[in-house]
């Protein structure tokens, strides 16, 4: 069964600290990775997107890893701000089709 | 350039009672998406589209019907709705394929309860 999982369910941290987000995955046949920012009452915003062979992705004090071997993937958040506070959501999509699966996400706050 | 757009923003019905959601997008987009984000759970598809005059089912298809009769709108419809739609309403468009290399924009959501 396609499923994406994410750890943990939330998070709290102290602003200008660094933290990071897990997500497992078993979708398969593997296309991409990406991962979204969803603020309280907004519609996801794109962060990163990785491809099988792409194992780091940065956009700006983001960073996205993935492991396809252990089809693992993590988001890296360096120097939190106020405003990063929000869920942040990992989304596998398999290739052919619209299989796409999204995890139940993250809630990060960040505190100051 | 607004991207995509929802209306409304927020509705109460009662059950039994219909309505349509719309979405537009001015990115010239071909595909279209209608999830529903509800607690705890990840975003689930309802319908989608790849292009005008064309829809087909998500994961979670039933209680709704869509119609994309024109390239920049995308129209959710509830014939008779029910407390288990008490959602949160998502509309995305894309470029590409959802399966391949592209990015979806998403609106900012309608908050639909259903009582």
């Amino acid at each position: 069964k396609n499923q994406v999982e994410q750890s943990p369910q939330s998070l709290i941290i102290l602003e200008g600290k660094n933290c990071t987000l897990q997500c497992n995955y078993t979708v398969s046949p593997f296309s991409n990775l990406r991962w979204y920012k969803q603020d309280t009452g907004r519609g996801p915003v794109s962060l990163t997107i990785m491809t099988f062979s792409e194992n780091t992705k940065s956009n700006g004090r983001y960073t996205a890893t993935l492991d396809a071997d252990t089809k693992q993937s993590s988001l890296h958040i360096t120097a939190s701000q106020l405003s990063d506070s929000a869920s942040y959501i990992c989304v596998v999509s398999a290739g052919g089709g619209f299989k796409t699966i999204f995890g139940a996400g993250t809630r990060l706050f960040v505190k100051a | 350039n607004a991207g995509v757009t929802q209306t409304p923003k927020f509705r109460v019905l009662k059950t039994g009672q219909s309505m349509t959601l719309l979405c537009a997008q001015d990115m010239n987009h071909e595909y279209m998406y209608w999830y529903r984000q509800d607690p705890g759970m990840g975003l689930r598809l309802i319908h989608y589209s790849v292009g005008e005059g064309t829809t087909a089912k998500g994961e979670v298809p039933d209680g709704y019907n869509v119609s994309r009769l024109k390239k920049q709108n995308f129209l959710l419809g509830l014939e008779s709705a029910a407390p288990s739609q008490t959602s949160v309403y998502f509309c995305a468009s894309s470029l590409l394929e959802g399966g391949r290399t592209d990015t979806q924009y998403f609106g900012p959501g309608t908050r639909l309860t259903v009582l």
